[in-house]
């Protein structure tokens, strides 16, 4: 099993492109979520999705979007990048909601120039 | 969104000393506490997910202790090893409506010089 896998692992933008990250995950889990690394900061929840067809918001949710349009997968778009989203974003899933931990993929490290 | 403190922030030791530190959070509306170990350049991995007040796990020299009541609980680290740099994150989860959410504290660092 290759468990959470994030795609790409590195990218450089210029401020207002726009790209996708993908998150794909193959333990069946129901769960995924959206997080963002910063100094200083710790791991911030942007999005996260309790089932396929699902989303919603976390803490820090502006400036992005989300599908999970299949149960397996869980994009994070930027439509329009800012500078200030330069980050490491984990993609995480878990099998409950409830009490199961949290299985984070490498990262995908974006710079917005 | 919930308020989680680590403390401390960051922490020397040295090689066979043993170590605790301490994650406080909000004691009302608690689930579940987890605690996570992140290494440099890779990904956080769980250590121990806990839920009942008292409750105490362990993992080889790794343990835990979890006060529900007071609103903390303690990671403790028996003998560190240099393998054991890592930095230790906490996340409570509350109950009701944001019981699919973890909040993640900023994490203690610890580096254990051989």
């Amino acid at each position: 099993n290759a468990g959470v896998t994030q795609t790409p692992k590195f990218r450089v933008l210029k401020t207002g492109q726009s790209m996708t990250l993908l998150c794909a995950q193959d333990m069946n889990h129901e769960y995924m979520y959206w997080y963002r690394q910063d100094p200083g900061m710790g791991l911030r929840l942007i999005h996260y999705s309790v089932g396929e067809g699902t989303t919603a918001k976390g803490e820090v949710p502006d400036g992005y979007n989300v599908s999970r349009l299949k149960k397996q997968n869980f994009l994070l778009g930027l439509e329009s990048a800012a500078p200030s989203q330069t980050s490491v974003y984990f993609c995480a899933s878990s099998y409950s909601g409830q009490g199961g931990e949290q299985f984070f993929g490498p990262g995908t490290r974006l710079t917005v120039l | 969104i919930l308020n989680v403190e680590q403390s401390p922030q960051s922490l020397h030791v040295q090689e066979g000393d043993s170590t605790n530190f301490t994650c406080s959070f909000p004691s009302s509306n608690f689930y579940a506490l987890h605690w996570y170990r992140w290494e440099t350049a890779k990904s956080p991995e769980a250590l121990f997910v806990m839920t009942l007040n008292g409750d105490e796990k362990k993992k080889g020299r790794i343990s835990a202790t979890l006060n529900t009541k007071e609103g903390y609980s303690y990671l403790y680290i028996k003998g560190s090893q240099p393998e054991d740099s890592a930095t230790y994150l906490c996340a409570p989860k509350g109950s009701g409506g944001s019981n699919y959410k973890l909040t993640f504290g900023k994490g203690t660092l610890l580096t254990v010089n051989p």
